[in-house]
């Protein structure tokens, strides 16, 4: 079983700035078969990236998702307001698991 | 438009046999794997399985295999998920959700989902 770390637990920015997050995983990833969705309260999660760097249709380009392996990064190049939000990556090939959330809150 | 509706909320005694079901529109449902995710209150995203309503092919995660039953009706374009002996423990929303389709079978990002359906289990 591949199991998903992520970080930070939560990171706290303002508006206009760039959000890092992080998604380390025990095991490589095939073929990048890495995820990442995000989830606002009340609201079935939403794809952003999949196959690690694609973005999913509709996804604003200041989402972008990069790595390979077992360190796969989604960087959000500046924050709008609406992009406050839970962040799950997920591996989608062997045993697929979600990792257990970056909270991106208002600073 | 392609959407997942699920059905309405469920609140249910311990022990209670329950089936909550998952629709596809807009799109040919017997070609697109159909998942189910559980979210615990105040939780993360758990991947439980997931049926190919072609051929009803199914596949579960190792912690929930036996738990749960993942089937579907190719006929009416639902899915369903169900249980047959429940447990406060299977307090949660469940969301269905479509697997976006890539060269291998089953493998797959979740990229339409459905609105969730929060299943309550308590004496």
């Amino acid at each position: 079983e591949i199991v998903l770390t992520q970080s930070p637990g939560t990171l706290s920015l303002s508006p206009g700035e760039r959000a890092t997050l992080s998604c380390r995983a025990s095991q490589s990833v095939s073929s990048s078969y890495l995820a990442w969705y995000q989830q606002k309260p009340g609201q079935a999660p939403r794809l952003l990236i999949y196959g690690a760097s694609s973005r999913a249709t509709g996804i604003p380009d200041r989402f972008s998702g990069s790595g390979s392996g077992t360190d796969f990064t989604l960087t959000i190049s500046r924050l709008e307001p609406e992009d406050f939000a839970v962040y799950y990556c997920q591996q989608y090939g062997s045993s697929p698991g979600f990792g257990q959330g970056t909270k991106v809150e208002i600073k | 438009e392609v959407q997942l509706v699920q059905s309405g909320a469920e609140v249910k005694k311990p022990g209670e046999s329950l089936k909550i079901s998952c629709k596809g529109s807009g799109y040919s449902f017997t070609s697109y794997w159909i998942g189910w995710v559980r979210q615990m209150p105040g939780k993360g995203l758990e991947w439980m399985g997931i049926i190919y309503p072609g051929d009803s092919d199914t596949r579960y995660s190792p912690s929930f295999q036996g738990q749960v039953t993942i089937s579907a009706d190719k006929s009416i374009s639902t899915a369903y998920l169900q249980w047959s002996s429940l447990k406060a423990s299977d307090t949660a929303m469940y969301y269905c959700a479509r697997l976006r389709i890539t060269m291998v079978q089953g493998v797959g990002a979740f990229d339409i989902w459905g609105q969730g359906t929060m299943v309550t289990v308590s004496s």
